[in-house]
């Protein structure tokens, strides 16, 4: 069955700092990709998505990019701010209204 | 933008009272979901419903049921609480296309039973 895997947290970083939140997947033909973002105290909202392969979805200074070849879309930024901090979700969606979340990734960011 | 709202943002409740958790979408979106959300666990889904009376469970409906009496609200129901159902809960809608609809979160309704 379809399945996501996000590197564990949490991620420590200092502000301005580079980010990646790795993502790989696992799923038959070819599946929408999605990266929510959970700020503390507040539920899931959509942070960006791509729905086919080498597509580059990006929001608000995050970047990922959907590679097939490597089954992955990670989640990048060149430049974190302390107001980034929150965990963040990649799922996939495909064929069904219920997409697959991975387990969540805490980023914080110290001043 | 679409709004999904939760009537409670925080409830204490006594083991073996009925809850009734309520959410109500504005997007006039068919899909609705119910999650819980514990640390380390991430994301479960308890039930959706993709129309107005039909439902369908997810990966842990025991202890729960839902109803669907309107499109625009999906209420979640423990029967009779207990208190490992204390947990964040969390109500989604999505529109019609299956694959590239993203969810829609309400900010979820923390629950504690004693």
């Amino acid at each position: 069955g379809d399945s996501v895997t996000q590197m564990e947290g949490p991620v420590t970083l200092s502000e301005e700092a580079f980010l990646t939140i790795n993502c790989t997947y696992t799923a038959t033909g070819y599946p929408s990709l999605f990266w929510y973002v959970q700020y503390p105290g507040e539920g899931l909202q959509l942070l960006l998505k791509a729905t086919k392969a080498d597509d580059k979805g990006s929001n608000k200074g995050f970047e990922a990019t959907y590679r097939k070849e490597t089954t992955s879309f990670h989640l990048e930024k060149g430049s974190v701010q302390v107001s980034d901090s929150a965990v963040y979700f990649c799922a996939l969606g495909r064929g069904s209204y219920i997409p697959t979340f991975g387990r969540g990734t805490s980023l914080i960011v110290h001043p | 933008d679409v709004k999904v709202t939760q009537s409670s943002r925080y409830l204490v409740k006594r083991t073996g009272e009925k809850v009734f958790l309520e959410c109500v979408q504005d997007m006039d979106h068919e899909n609705m979901f119910w999650y819980r959300q514990d640390p380390g666990l991430g994301l479960r889904l308890i039930y959706f419903s993709y129309d107005v009376k039909m439902k369908e469970k997810g990966d842990i409906p025991e202890g729960y049921s839902v109803s669907r009496e309107k499109k625009e609200r999906f209420s979640l129901i423990l029967e009779s609480a207990s208190t490992n159902q204390t947990s964040m809960y969390l109500c989604a809608s999505a529109g019609g296309d299956r694959d590239n609809s993203p969810l829609h979160f309400g900010n979820g309704t923390r629950l504690t039973v004693t």
